[in-house]
């Protein structure tokens, strides 16, 4: 079944840490985008990629990098996470317009 | 301003009731439009997509487009406990080109009480 997955799907990390959140579909889709959402407040585009080896910010400025080696595969990396980090990270995919979402992974930064 | 306004409730209804949800809009060029249903914790779910104006069908849920007002908006009929959930709408411009990014309303949050 065409999907598309994000690991893990909580996290609980302490100040200074390297993580990495993971998001794969397997949709064939080429486009692929990160949103960071707070609860109960807006989305907030941080990254998109419209293929591979391509990777653009998005209006929400984030300390976060992500990259685009696979077309099926695009991870987001925090090098050094901090508290401000906390909040829902969510990944999404499109072949045209309307978008298609992960689960999410809910990150707490101590 | 913000391109895409969204009154965020929340919204309190009875089980059975008519819900309607609305979001206006001041670009123009906007064409595609969009409706999801986010529960507590999870991901949005695309629930209705539209093209230019008009209105779509899909079971319980009428999407409705009017371009000349800059206001799209959409039904639930017969509304469910499980209905209650946040509802964004989100769209973007024809004339964006490859741009593939939308504009997202901030969502209302729904509760259907039983």
């Amino acid at each position: 079944e065409a999907d598309i997955y994000q690991t893990p799907r909580y996290l609980v990390i302490g100040t200074g840490k390297k993580i990495t959140l993971e998001c794969s579909q397997t949709m064939g889709h080429d486009k692929m985008y990160w949103y960071q959402q707070d609860p109960g407040m807006e989305l907030h585009l941080i990254h998109y990629s419209y293929g591979v080896n391509s990777t653009e910010k998005g209006d929400l400025s984030s300390e976060s990098t992500v990259s685009r080696i696979r077309t099926e595969h695009f991870p987001l990396t925090l090098e050094s996470a901090r508290p401000s980090h906390t909040s829902q990270y969510l990944c999404a995919s499109s072949a045209a317009y309307e978008q298609y979402f992960g689960p999410g992974t809910r990150l707490t930064v101590t | 301003q913000k391109e895409v306004e969204q009154d965020p409730g929340p919204l309190s209804v009875p089980e059975g009731a008519i819900v309607s949800l609305n979001c206006t809009y001041s670009n123009s060029a906007f064409q595609y439009f969009m409706w999801y249903r986010q529960y507590s914790r999870k991901g949005p779910e695309l629930l209705m997509y539209t093209y230019s104006s008009g209105n779509k069908e899909d079971g319980r849920f009428t999407a409705q487009v009017d371009k000349s007002s800059k206001y799209i908006s959409l039904f639930i009929r017969d509304s469910q406990p499980s209905d209650s959930a946040t509802y964004l709408c989100a769209m973007r411009d024809y004339n964006a080109g490859n741009n593939r990014k939308l504009i997202w309303g901030l969502g209302t949050s729904l509760a259907v009480n039983p």
